[in-house]
């Protein structure tokens, strides 16, 4: 059976500081990747999907970035956090592009 | 672009009163739509999906959704619903390799 692995759980980080955040899928090939932000009262945010190796697209201008260095393999990143980066993140595969959709545990990061 | 939208974020009723959630796509070509539940403390998880054919789709715990093209819409709803159904429903609209998801509706049934 398919599985997402996304870690860490909780993350506090300094203003100005580097993030990565990675989410692994198994059970599975090709998946699209997603990368969420939720919000109270925004719902979620698509931040980037990737349908291969490498195919980033982003969605929403931002401080983030994302990598797909691996099949199964999604990393979001940043070289210097802003308080605004604060927030829940969230990873999700799907088999098909635009397809239910299987989420991660996700994310609660703190920058201070 | 590709988008969702909910509307009434807060949604307050009484047990045993019926549900009707609105969701609008854009969304150009084919869709694939999703009505997505998260219970306090829990993870999201799915309600129900319409990829094509009939266009009334039933879903877990009693939920269904239509889909009408000609509105856009994917309404979701439930007939009598219990304490056990206060959650964040979220709709969400699939193609072209992305997934959007609504702002989500704050639904809490009071006892």
């Amino acid at each position: 059976s398919q599985t997402i692995h996304q870690w860490p759980a909780t993350l506090v980080q300094p203003v100005g500081s580097p993030l990565s955040l990675e989410c692994t899928v198994e059970g599975t090939s090709n998946p699209n990747l997603y990368w969420y932000r939720q919000a109270a009262g925004r719902g979620l945010q698509l931040l980037f999907y990737s349908v291969g190796i490498g195919q980033i697209s982003s969605e929403v201008p931002q401080n983030l970035s994302a990598s797909r260095p691996q099949d199964r393999q999604f990393i979001l990143s940043s070289k210097k956090l802003l308080l605004s980066d604060s927030g829940f993140y969230l990873c999700a595969w799907s088999l098909l592009g635009g397809g239910q959709a299987f989420f991660g545990q996700g994310t609660r990061l703190t920058v201070v | 672009a590709q988008s969702v939208s909910q509307h009434n974020h807060h949604v307050i009723l009484s047990e045993a009163a019926s549900l009707e959630l609105g969701c609008n796509y854009s969304y150009g070509g084919t869709v694939n739509l999703f009505w997505y539940v998260q219970y306090p403390g829990q993870h999201l998880q799915l309600l129900l999906k319409y990829f094509s054919g009939d266009p009334l789709v039933k879903g877990i715990k009693g939920f269904e959704a239509e889909f009408i093209k000609s509105k856009f819409s994917f309404n979701l709803r439930k007939p009598s619903v219990q304490w056990s159904d206060t959650a964040e429903y979220f709709c969400a609209g699939g193609g072209n390799n992305r997934l959007a998801f609504g702002k989500g509706n704050q639904v809490v049934v009071i006892p």
